[in-house]
């Protein structure tokens, strides 16, 4: 059974710091690894999608790393902004067709 | 940009009723899942669904969960006889496909409060 652990389970910065944000995995048969951004009492909305071939993707000020063989992604959040506070999830892709979630990091950018 | 749109966003409902939730995926996906996310706890796997049929399920969708695509454009999860502990958000969602490039598109959810 796929366990996703993210750590830190909460992080506050002052605006400006870079943001890093962990997920560690028990499998390496993954698809793919999807990181989410979720607001109080909102949906998940999609920041990035790394396959399993990737070693990494960029979006914007956000980049996200996989290392497969170990079990380990992160999430880079360039000159982070007040906007940017959330909880970020990391669910990753197994075998089969369903995602299995960490619990989230919530993260608070303080002006 | 194309969206998975939930409805209601909110359901209150008193335990032993019956509830659907309802569900419109993007047009072009095929694949169709339920999640759900108890308050303070983890994104949880429901169902999947693919072809008109569950291509797989968790151990929470037992016999009082149901999952129907009525038409070509409507997915829905119902719950038959509600209890509290199913007081949660629920998600539906959507992919394109099911390989390593595809990934999932989150509707907003439906909170279900059951009293």
């Amino acid at each position: 059974k796929q366990e996703v652990t993210q750590i830190p389970a909460a992080l506050s910065v002052p605006e400006g710091e870079n943001l890093v944000l962990n997920c560690s995995f028990t499998d390496s048969a993954i698809y793919n690894l999807q990181w989410f951004r979720q607001d109080p009492g909102k949906g998940l909305t999609s920041l990035l999608l790394i396959q399993s071939s990737q070693r990494e993707q960029t979006s914007g000020r956000l980049n996200a790393s996989l290392d497969k063989s170990s079990g380990r992604s992160t999430l880079y959040i360039a000159a982070s902004q007040p906007g940017d506070s959330a909880t970020y999830l990391c669910a990753v892709r197994s075998s089969d067709y369903k995602l299995s979630f960490g619990a989230g990091t919530t993260v608070t950018v303080r002006a | 940009e194309p969206e998975v749109t939930q409805t209601p966003s909110h359901q209150v409902t008193q335990m032993g009723q019956e509830v659907i939730l309802r569900c419109v995926p993007i047009s072009n996906h095929l694949y169709f899942y339920w999640y759900r996310q108890i308050l303070g706890q983890k994104v949880e796997f429901l169902v999947s669904f693919y072809n008109n049929e569950i291509s797989e399920k968790s151990e929470i969708f037992d016999d009082q969960f149901s999952v129907e695509r009525p038409d070509g454009s409507n997915f829905t999860l119902k719950i038959r006889s509600t209890k509290l502990e199913d007081s949660a958000m629920y998600f539906c969602a959507s992919s394109a496909g099911a390989g390593p490039l595809y990934g999932y598109t989150f509707g907003s959810g439906t909170r279900l409060t059951v009293v």
